[in-house]
């Protein structure tokens, strides 16, 4: 069965602080994504990657990295985490580029403070 | 600025009913995903359509690529259908999906 997996469901940490969100699939699929969810604006793309050690920049990678070593792990780093950065995160990941169907993770809600 | 738009925003139906929910958008696309959200988070995809329809169980969903209007049709509707559908569009020109702010879908006993 398809599965994507992320390190934490809940994280509060404050503002300031240097945050890790990690992502983890094990279907061998070439892409990964990294999205945040908020009320009225639907998902939004930060960073995805297409291959190791390969990324792009999504509509709202500000105040975001991201690294992604090996094939099926992909970190969304917060060098300094903020207010604003208070969202769901949601990692996804699909074969080859272009339309794919994507898998998600469970999310991480992540509160600054 | 959202490309994809939803309605209705909101839904509640009784048990039973005929549910349609519907994403329109505004520029040309190569696929459309239908995707369902549960409380608590986890997306789970229903459907990726380019052209025509699909039909998974109670659940049907179809598209016109000309009228840039997808719709999504529950039969039979279920309590356990309560749920968020998102849809997402990959414009012809694009690189990614783009996402509306979904339906929330209620469906009493």
């Amino acid at each position: 069965d398809v599965k994507v997996t992320q390190s934490s469901r809940y994280l509060v940490k404050r503002t300031g602080e240097k945050v890790f969100l990690e992502c983890v699939q094990d279907m061998d699929h070439e892409n990964m994504f990294w999205y945040r969810q908020d009320p009225g604006l639907g998902l939004r793309l930060i960073y995805f990657s297409y291959d190791v050690k390969m990324k792009e920049k999504g509509d709202i990678p500000e105040g975001y990295s991201v690294s992604r070593e090996k094939k099926e792990r992909f970190s969304l780093i917060l060098e300094s985490a903020s207010t604003n950065q208070t969202s769901m995160y949601l990692c996804a990941s699909s074969h080859h580029r272009g339309y794919n169907e994507q898998y998600f993770g469970p999310g991480t809600r992540l509160t600054v403070t | 600025k959202n490309e994809v738009e939803q309605s209705p925003q909101n839904l509640t139906a009784q048990e039973g009913e005929f549910i349609t929910i519907n994403c329109s958008y505004s520029v040309g696309i190569s696929a459309l995903h239908w995707l369902q959200q549960h409380p608590g988070g986890g997306i789970v995809s229903l459907f990726m359509l380019s052209s025509g329809k699909k039909k998974h169980g109670r659940l049907i969903a179809t598209i016109n690529i000309q009228e840039k209007h997808s719709s999504l049709h529950i039969t039979a509707s279920h309590p356990r259908d309560s749920a968020v559908y998102i849809c997402a569009v990959f414009p012809n020109t694009g690189n990614q999906f783009y996402f509306g702010t979904g339906t929330s879908l209620t469906v009493i006993p």
